[in-house]
């Protein structure tokens, strides 16, 4: 069955580390969104990807990178941690009409 | 950009109950409206959606409307379920590649 595969799924880190959340659709799919959700907040949309080249760009700070690779999987990079970071971070492949439509379980990024 | 809002924040119901969640939209541009279920420790999943060129659409128990006049699209759930339980997002797109907007999210209690 299709799905998305989020690792690691808890992260914790301190204030100023770095992190590294990776994105495996399953089957792979050359378009990819990741989405940071805040506590009681809606999912915003951070960056996305086509052909592994970035499609379009939303609310992603500086600190904060992403790629897709040959294989497809996606990575979102994030430098210079800030407690503000923690958050919910999900990433979708590309489903009905072109849109997002199937989310990973996300990975719940804590920063101390 | 678009702006969604979404009522009620809480909604509390006992099983068997209908549910209705509605949501409003800026952009006349809009034409996708997709509707995302977040379980606990879950990523959000598309349950159903809408397109501006028809005005409702059901499936089992979940059906969706649309006003396109007005702005506005609403999600009825009939005969509750305990496992209705969730958050409900709501969403506008313009479609294509164009970025989901979504809706603050509704937190759906079901009592059984």
């Amino acid at each position: 069955a299709a799905g998305v595969i989020q690792s690691p799924r808890h992260l914790i880190k301190e204030k100023r580390e770095t992190a590294t959340l990776k994105c495996y659709p399953i089957p792979r799919h050359d378009t990819v969104y990741w989405y940071q959700q805040g506590p009681g907040q809606d999912p915003q949309f951070l960056i996305s990807f086509y052909e592994k080249m970035q499609s379009d760009k939303g609310s992603i700070p500086d600190r904060f990178s992403a790629q897709q690779f040959s294989d497809y999987h996606s990575e979102l990079n994030m430098s210079s941690l800030e407690l503000g970071d923690s958050a919910l971070y999900f990433c979708a492949p590309l489903g009905r009409h072109n849109q997002p439509q199937h989310f990973g379980d996300g990975t719940r990024l804590s920063i101390l | 950009g678009e702006n969604v809002e979404q009522h009620p924040s809480t909604l509390s119901v006992q099983e068997g109950d209908s549910a209705v969640i509605k949501c409003t939209y800026s952009d006349s541009a809009s034409n996708y409206f997709p509707w995302y279920k977040q379980e606990l420790g879950k990523g959000p999943q598309l349950i159903i959606d809408i397109r501006s060129n028809v005005g409702e659409k059901k499936d089992q128990r979940i059906a969706v409307t649309l006003n396109k006049t007005a702005k506005h699209f609403s999600l009825h759930i009939t005969e509750t379920q305990p496992e209705d339980s969730a958050v409900y997002f709501c969403a506008a797109s313009k479609g294509g590649s164009y970025i989901p907007t979504f809706g603050r999210g509704t937190s759906l209690i079901v009592h059984p």
